[in-house]
């Protein structure tokens, strides 16, 4: 079965200081990866989404970028965060074939920035 | 543009009453229409789609919910809510550009009266 995980779960950085945030996927290829943040009381933003080893598609223009070095791992990043980069991250898969486009969610990771 | 729609914020129900949660939608092809369940400090589990075929589909923790295409919604109900149900409900409408995405409802927030 196909499980996502995301690392690390809980985060407190200070202004200013570097950003990166890993999910992985296990059990299928070729995946569809997401970034998305949630701020508190907020809906869910899509960030970034990628079809394949480095293609990246941003969503939003921020200080974050993402990369997708491997098939089933996607990393985000900041050079320098920023106090509005506070928020939850989740990250997500998904294959349109055969399971006709639901997203499958990571359990997300916390960020506060200081 | 597309977009997902769900106009109410807060909703407040006693346990063992019924339950509707609101959503309409934005897309100009035929939509895959989800609905998504987060507890506090988690990620986000599937409850159910909706991509063709029966306008009522079933989902997991006996919720519901009703495709309604000339009307542009997509309401998740239950007939008897449990204090478990308390949770944040995202609706959500498969799009298909560059690339396929889902793009999410700002989310219901449901509180269960004992």
């Amino acid at each position: 079965s196909q499980t996502i995980h995301q690392w690390p779960a809980t985060l407190v950085q200070p202004v200013g200081s570097p950003l990166s945030l890993e999910c992985t996927v296990e059990g299928t290829s070729n995946p569809n990866l997401y970034w998305y943040r949630q701020a508190a009381g907020r809906g869910l933003q899509l960030l970034f989404y990628s079809v394949g080893i480095g293609q990246i598609s941003s969503e939003v223009p921020q200080n974050l970028s993402a990369s997708r070095p491997q098939d089933r791992q996607f990393i985000l990043s900041s050079k320098k965060l920023l106090l509005s980069d506070s928020g939850f991250y989740l990250c997500a898969w998904s294959v349109m074939s055969g399971r006709r486009g639901e997203q499958f969610f990571g359990p997300g990771t916390r960020l506060t920035v200081l | 543009a597309q977009s997902v729609t769900q106009p109410d914020i807060h909703i407040t129900v006693s346990e063992g009453a019924s339950l509707e949660l609101r959503c309409n939608y934005s897309y100009g092809a035929t939509p895959y229409l989800f609905w998504y369940v987060q507890s506090p400090g988690q990620g986000l589990q599937l409850l159910l789609k909706y991509f063709s075929g029966d306008t009522l589909v079933q989902g997991i923790k006996g919720f519901e919910a009703e495709f309604k295409r000339s009307q542009s919604s997509f309401n998740l109900r239950k007939p008897s809510v449990h204090w478990s149900d308390a949770a944040e409900y995202f609706c959500a409408v498969g799009v298909l550009d560059s690339s396929y995405k889902l793009i999410f409802g700002s989310g219901t927030r449901l509180l269960v009266r004992p």
